[in-house]
């Protein structure tokens, strides 16, 4: 069973702190992905990954920025969190490029930016 | 670039009601379409998803969903509804190959009354 873990459920920073939200999925996967989920917006995609150093910007990159440098594990990274950054993030990854599977999500972390 | 409708946002319902959510993405070419459910507290799961083939797909839980390709739509449908369907639904879509990255509907809220 593909597991994606996320290394916090709940997160409570200041604005201005440097954030860092780590996922690690255990099925080998290639391509991982980093969501935001706000009500009434549903699902927006912010960066992903197709391998290990390689990322690309998704729909709101901005105030982001991610790590990939290890094939399990996909950091994002708030460079100085700011309170409209206030949301729950999700982790998702997928196996090889071709396939016809689909995303596996991990639990989530709601962080709050005071 | 595509996008994902959504029109319903809160869907209340008596148990054993029969359920459609509609489900509309604006994009001409081949596209492959998924409705994934968060149960409260839970992570996000696929329901079910269309790459080809038969348009009726059959999900978990008793859902199903069509896909017509002239009214670019993707409904979510279940004959009778049970109070532990209350969740939030998205639907979603990406071309191509399985892996792309997926772009969301805003999600539809439903409550299931007992």
């Amino acid at each position: 069973d593909v597991k994606v873990t996320q290394s916090s459920r709940y997160l409570v920073k200041r604005t201005g702190e440097k954030v860092f939200l780590e996922c690690v999925q255990d099925m080998d996967h290639e391509n991982m992905f980093w969501y935001r989920q706000d009500p009434g917006l549903g699902l927006r995609l912010i960066y992903f990954s197709y391998d290990v150093k390689m990322k690309e910007k998704g729909d709101i990159p901005e105030g982001y920025s991610v790590s990939r440098e290890k094939k399990e594990r996909f950091s994002l990274i708030l460079e100085s969190a700011s309170t409209n950054q206030t949301s729950m993030y999700l982790c998702a990854s997928i196996p090889l490029m071709g396939t016809t599977d689909t995303q596996y999500f991990g639990p989530g972390t709601r962080l709050t930016v005071l | 670039a595509q996008s994902v409708s959504q029109h319903n946002h809160h869907v209340i319902l008596s148990e054993a009601a029969s359920l459609e959510l509609g489900c509309n993405y604006s994009y001409g070419g081949t596209v492959n379409l998924f409705w994934y459910v968060q149960y409260p507290g839970q992570h996000l799961q696929l329901l079910l998803k269309y790459f080809s083939g038969d348009p009726l797909v059959k999900g978990i839980k008793g859902f199903e969903a069509e896909f017509i390709k002239s009214k670019f739509s993707f409904n979510l449908r279940k004959p009778s509804v049970q109070w532990s369907d209350t969740a939030e639904y998205f639907c979603a879509v990406n071309r191509g190959f399985g892996n792309e990255k997926l772009t969301f509907g805003t999600g539809t809220r439903l409550t299931i009354i007992p």
